[in-house]
């Protein structure tokens, strides 16, 4: 257990809903990472957050996309009018500022 | 701009024989570099990292790897596998530049599979 939790674990939708996942950091890390992990492939970095500013967001981050992070604690990632093309593992990972990064066990979503 | 080439998908291996997981990355600024691990339905791991101090770093559970500047390799090593390394490994690149400064975003490989045989 690295210390960062993510709900829910598992999340089946139907296609043109909406979800929204959240992450729980450890207390002291000011940046949070939102990554997405299919089948056979590594994460690929989908948004990042220092405190509560989000600074970079990846080109797959489409407007149906979106995260907060408010108060710089918690963040939410919401997936509007979901796609079966959305389904895939999302991790969340957290690190005080340094290059090392503590990952939580993900959410697994699948959309039917 | 940065990359990762883990250069196998697969590598099997007996119990008890060296382990060599092989990663080349590049990257415009100077790197960190880290090797992850990832057991079936856990969460990934750090299992050790490079940041511009001594090239040869150790890691947890037996495993080193070498930074190598000119051959732009990174590789995974272990003396003896173990049953319970059996598992996903990835290999990562971080540095710091580009059009955000510091933004410490990193690249993963696309993994590789350790395979144990007994």
């Amino acid at each position: 257990d690295t210390g960062v939790s993510q709900d829910p674990r598992h999340k089946i939708t139907k296609r043109g809903q909406n979800v929204t996942f959240r992450c729980d950091p450890i207390s002291e890390h000011n940046r949070l990472y939102w990554y997405r992990q299919t089948l056979g492939q590594g994460p690929e970095f989908l948004t990042y957050f220092q405190n509560e500013a989000q600074l970079e967001k990846s080109r797959l981050l489409s407007d149906r996309f979106s995260a907060e992070r408010p108060k710089g604690s918690f963040s939410t990632l919401e997936i509007q009018r979901t796609e079966q093309g959305d389904s895939a593992m999302y991790l969340c990972a957290s690190t005080s500022g340094g290059y090392e990064q503590y990952f939580g066990p993900g959410t697994r979503l699948t959309v039917t | 701009a940065q990359s990762v080439t883990q250069l196998d998908s697969h590598v099997s291996v007996s119990e008890g024989t060296p382990v060599l997981l092989r990663c080349n990355y590049s990257s415009s600024y100077s790197p960190s570099l880290f090797w992850y691990v990832q057991h079936p339905n856990k969460g990934l791991q750090l299992l050790l990292k490079y940041t511009s101090a001594a090239t040869l770093v150790k890691g947890i559970n037996g495993f080193e790897a070498e930074f190598k500047k000119s051959e732009t390799s990174f590789h995974l090593t272990k003396p003896s596998a173990h049953m319970s390394d059996a598992a996903e490994y990835f290999c990562v690149v971080s540095a710091s530049g580009g059009s955000s400064g510091g933004s410490y975003i990193p690249t993963f490989g696309r993994g590789t599979s350790l395979i144990v045989h007994p």
